[in-house]
């Protein structure tokens, strides 16, 4: 079965510091992978999304993600964090192509503080 | 254009009352998905609809939680006789298909039994 971990329940960075949430995932064949993030009270965004190809990925508000496949692991980045980057971070990821499924399996997530 | 949307954003119930939650998926998607988000458990799948079926039920945690969709749009989630462990965030998703895996999320319905 698919597995998602995040090993970090709680970062800290400053304003304009550069910014790695880790996640490991356990699958057996190629996974869609997922970056999403939660503002309090808010839905989950997705943030970026890996399905093949460039193993680094470009998503929205400025953030990346490298796929290693030799590491099961697919970390988030951002070159210089903003306050408003404050958040919960969920990587996630979904059962393979061909499936009909599209249930997306979730790590428990990342939550981000941005000193100023 | 318009999001996924939820309905209620917030609803307090007491334990053993029946609860329907609602949302309306992003026009001409036809994958939905309800997932679960509580403190202990992280967040759960429950159930997915392509068009008005359910292929994927094995999420629902008891018989007490049922999901219909009607007109490939709409879909409700009924919990029967509320229990305090029922107290979560729910979630509500669609994608244009479930080969797009691609999912939007609603702002989802916080649910509290007291």
């Amino acid at each position: 079965a698919q597995s998602v971990t995040q090993p970090d329940i709680h970062i800290t960075v400053s304003e304009g510091a550069s910014l790695e949430l880790r996640c490991n995932y356990s699958y057996g064949a190629t996974p869609y992978l997922f970056w999403y993030v939660q503002s309090p009270g808010q839905g989950l965004q997705l943030l970026l999304k890996y399905f093949s190809g460039d193993t680094l990925v470009q998503g929205i508000k400025g953030f990346e993600a490298e796929f290693k496949r030799s590491q099961s692991s697919f970390n988030l980045r951002k070159p210089s964090v903003h306050w408003s980057d404050a958040a919960e971070y969920f990587c996630a990821v979904v059962q393979g192509r061909g499936s009909t499924l599209g249930r997306l399996y979730f790590g428990r997530g990342t939550q981000l503080t941005v000193w100023p | 254009g318009a999001g996924v949307s939820q309905s209620p954003s917030n609803k307090v119930t007491e334990k053993g009352k029946d609860v329907e939650l609602r949302c309306d998926p992003i026009s001409g998607h036809t994958a939905l998905y309800w997932y679960r988000q509580s403190l202990g458990q992280g967040l759960e799948f429950l159930i997915y609809f392509q068009g008005n079926s359910a292929p994927d039920k094995s999420g629902l945690p008891s018989d007490r939680f049922s999901a219909e969709r009607t007109g490939g749009s709409v879909s409700t989630l009924t919990i029967q006789r509320t229990q305090q462990e029922d107290s979560a965030v729910y979630l509500c998703a669609s994608s244009l298909s479930a080969a797009s895996y691609e999912q939007y999320f609603g702002p989802g319905t916080r649910l509290t039994v007291t």
